[in-house]
């Protein structure tokens, strides 16, 4: 089975400082890696995906995340928040090989980046 | 636009109604999920299918749900004898490639 986890519910962070919303994840096989972002009443958009290759990811908005298998953690980062950042992270994972077409999303981290 | 469409947008029906919600997904993909979320939740896997065919429904899926995508186009989701616990924002997404799935803006259901 498949899981993910982001143990924040919500972070806050200054407009200009860098941000880090933490995602680890569980998997039998290999994992394939996902940020999506809500913002308020809007549907979910996808930020960025690991596959396979380099560990780090850029994606959009300025946005990129760091894979790291050991820790079993797909951290997203910014270096530098705008206060139009703010919105619902979501990570997800979907195992490769597994015979399964859906994702598996975590609960998801508000980020609030204040003025 | 030529984004994915959901209708109705909002739906509010008594316990023991069937409702029924349709999804026009981006043309060229092959590829349509339909998820359900519910507040303070990530979106939960309900079933897939590529092109027509349904290739995976979720486990947890009640059998009072069921979902069509007749001629792998537009897919309906429809759930019979609607329950208060059915109350949620169903979410249905299309995409070409594994995973980089691409929203609609939902349908949001409330049964009184």
């Amino acid at each position: 089975a498949q899981s993910v986890a982001q143990p924040e519910d919500q972070v806050n962070v200054a407009e200009g400082n860098p941000l880090t919303v933490k995602c680890t994840y569980s998997v039998s096989g290999n994992p394939y890696l996902f940020w999506y972002v809500q913002y308020p009443n809007r549907g979910l958009q996808f930020l960025l995906k690991y596959i396979t290759g380099d560990n780090l990811v850029k994606g959009s908005y300025g946005f990129e995340a760091e894979f790291n298998k050991s820790q079993t953690s797909f951290h997203l980062k910014k270096p530098s928040a705008l206060v139009s950042d703010s919105a619902l992270y979501f990570c997800a994972v979907k195992e490769t090989g597994a015979g399964s077409y859906q994702l598996t999303f975590g609960k998801g981290t508000k980020l609030s980046v204040i003025p | 636009d030529t984004g994915v469409s959901q209708d109705p947008r909002h739906k509010i029906t008594k316990r023991g109604q069937n409702v029924t919600f349709r999804c026009d997904p981006i043309s060229e993909h092959n590829r349509l999920y339909w998820y359900r979320q519910t507040l303070g939740q990530g979106p939960e896997f309900l079933t897939y299918f590529q092109n027509e065919a349904q290739l995976e429904k979720s486990r947890l899926l009640s059998d009072r749900f069921s979902a069509e995508r007749p001629k792998g186009s537009f897919s309906t989701l429809e759930i019979q004898r609607t329950e208060q616990g059915d109350s949620a924002m169903y979410l249905c997404a299309s995409s070409l490639a594994a995973g980089e799935l691409f929203f609609g803006e939902g349908s949001r259901l409330t049964v009184l």
